[in-house]
């Protein structure tokens, strides 16, 4: 059974506008918590990622909320660009699991112009 | 230039034939992973290693096998006991006691 559950499934979001993915876990043991991003045909690459010691992180135009004792984190991008076309996936993972990460199953995200 | 190569970028093989692909890096990573990507189900882990001459079996090991006999590389084998092989194929690595698994550009096998 999958241990990550994410959704949208896909968005459509227009240029300018905020994107919003969401994921739940089960496992009390997990304490990391990524997002990747993925381009067609490419390998996913580290966008963001938080601790259950905070309850949000900012690097630019994403924004990772966690909310610890509802077991859910959302991914915001603000300010959706053409190039955040891409699909996401959220992960997690605890520290005596030997760095092995549950992912979700993906959001593809297309930003209009 | 540091980074995971994967090799092939496609691969064609017939059903029933083993195959292999490669993962190497120069990271100088500990850690290194293989995933298997589906449409609509996200990443599944197959196997990992952390140190050589060592690996774990992942969520979906049946129907593969891999080997670590250097730090550098830890190439996949799927062979012809798994069903349904056609996939994109990830490799990541990590350093130890770091979290973040960087990943390779993947190997699309389609068996014919």
């Amino acid at each position: 059974q999958q241990q990550v559950k994410q959704s949208p499934q896909s968005l459509i979001v227009q240029k300018g506008g905020i994107s919003i993915i969401n994921c739940a876990y089960e496992n009390t043991a997990f304490d990391y918590f990524p997002w990747y991003q993925q381009f067609p045909g490419k390998g996913p690459a580290l966008l963001i990622a938080i601790r259950p010691d905070v309850s949000e992180k900012k690097e630019g135009r994403f924004t990772i909320s966690f909310n610890k004792s509802a077991k859910q984190f959302s991914l915001h991008i603000m300010d959706s660009q053409p190039g955040d076309s891409a699909t996401y996936f959220c992960a997690a993972g605890g520290t005596d699991s030997w760095g092995k990460l549950q992912f979700g199953a993906g959001t593809q995200v297309v930003v209009t112009p | 230039d540091g980074g995971i190569t994967q090799s092939p970028k496609y691969l064609f093989r017939k059903e029933g034939q083993n195959v292999t692909l490669s993962c190497e890096q120069n990271l100088n990573h500990d850690a290194m992973y293989w995933y298997r990507q589906d449409p609509g189900q996200g990443l599944r882990l197959i196997y990992y290693s952390q140190i050589v001459n060592d690996f774990q079996k992942g969520d979906i090991a049946e129907g593969y096998s891999v080997s670590r006999e250097k730090k550098e590389s830890f190439p996949l084998t799927v062979t012809s006991a798994q069903k349904n092989p056609t996939a994109f194929y990830l490799c990541a690595s990590r350093f130890q006691g770091t979290d973040t698994q960087y990943f390779g550009p993947g190997t699309r096998l389609t068996v014919l």
